[in-house]
């Protein structure tokens, strides 16, 4: 199985401020990674997917990059409705795993 | 418009059984797989099984691999999770995802809270 690993955990910033946010897999991903976005009490939402392509309706503030093992998502210019828990999600092996999460969290 | 709508979740006592359901609306539903994926109380996201849109293939996680069994019935655009022999650590939000176009779950249910105890 194919282990993500996120980080940092918790990031406190401000609106406004730019995001980074990294996904480390255990083994080579090729580009097979997306990231989602999950509010409390919603469904997760497909944000970013084959580690660059925004998916449909997603804010051109969102991007993706990296390929192999190392991945980001930058959020540029955080709006308030973007403090959220941001999972990274690879499909290249059965299972599909996610990481374990980063928390955006208003600072 | 795309929806999912799961429904079936409840309390259910370890080592019980329960059939979780998700109907699909506003799209073709016998055209794409379909996924279940579950989190924990304050936890992460964890996928479990797998169908393909003819139903024919399946995949499990090692976790609940024996115990559950996906399956889904396109005459009724609904796709189904039997769930058995059901523990403590089942305890979850269980939600349907469908396998977009572009290979990953762009659209997703609400979610069904399972919670096993005595």
């Amino acid at each position: 199985e194919i282990v993500l690993t996120q980080s940092p955990a918790t990031l406190s910033l401000s609106p406004g401020e730019g995001a980074t946010l990294s996904c480390r897999a255990s083994q080579s991903l090729s580009s097979y990674l997306a990231w989602y976005q999950q509010k409390p009490g919603q469904a997760p939402r497909l944000l970013i997917y084959d580690a660059s392509n925004r998916a449909t309706g997603i804010p051109a503030r969102f991007s993706g990059s990296g390929s192999g093992t190392d991945f980001t998502l930058t959020i540029s210019g955080l709006e308030p409705e973007d403090f959220a828990v941001y999972y990274c999600q690879q499909r290249s092996n059965w299972p599909r795993t996610f990481g374990q999460g980063t928390k955006l969290e208003i600072k | 418009e795309v929806q999912l709508v799961e429904s079936g979740g409840g309390l259910v006592q370890p080592g019980g059984s329960l059939r979780l359901s998700c109907e699909g609306s506003g799209f073709t539903f016998s055209s794409y797989s379909l996924h279940w994926v579950r989190q924990a109380p304050g936890k992460g996201l964890e996928y479990i099984s797998a169908v393909t849109a003819n139903g024919l293939t399946t995949h499990y996680a090692d976790s609940v691999r024996g115990r559950f069994t996906i399956s889904r019935d396109n005459s009724k655009n609904t796709l189904y999770l039997q769930m058995g022999s059901l523990r403590p650590e089942d305890l979850a939000v269980y939600y349907c995802a469908r396998l977009g176009p572009s290979g990953w779950n762009d659209y997703w249910g609400q979610g069904t809270l399972v919670t096993v105890s005595s």
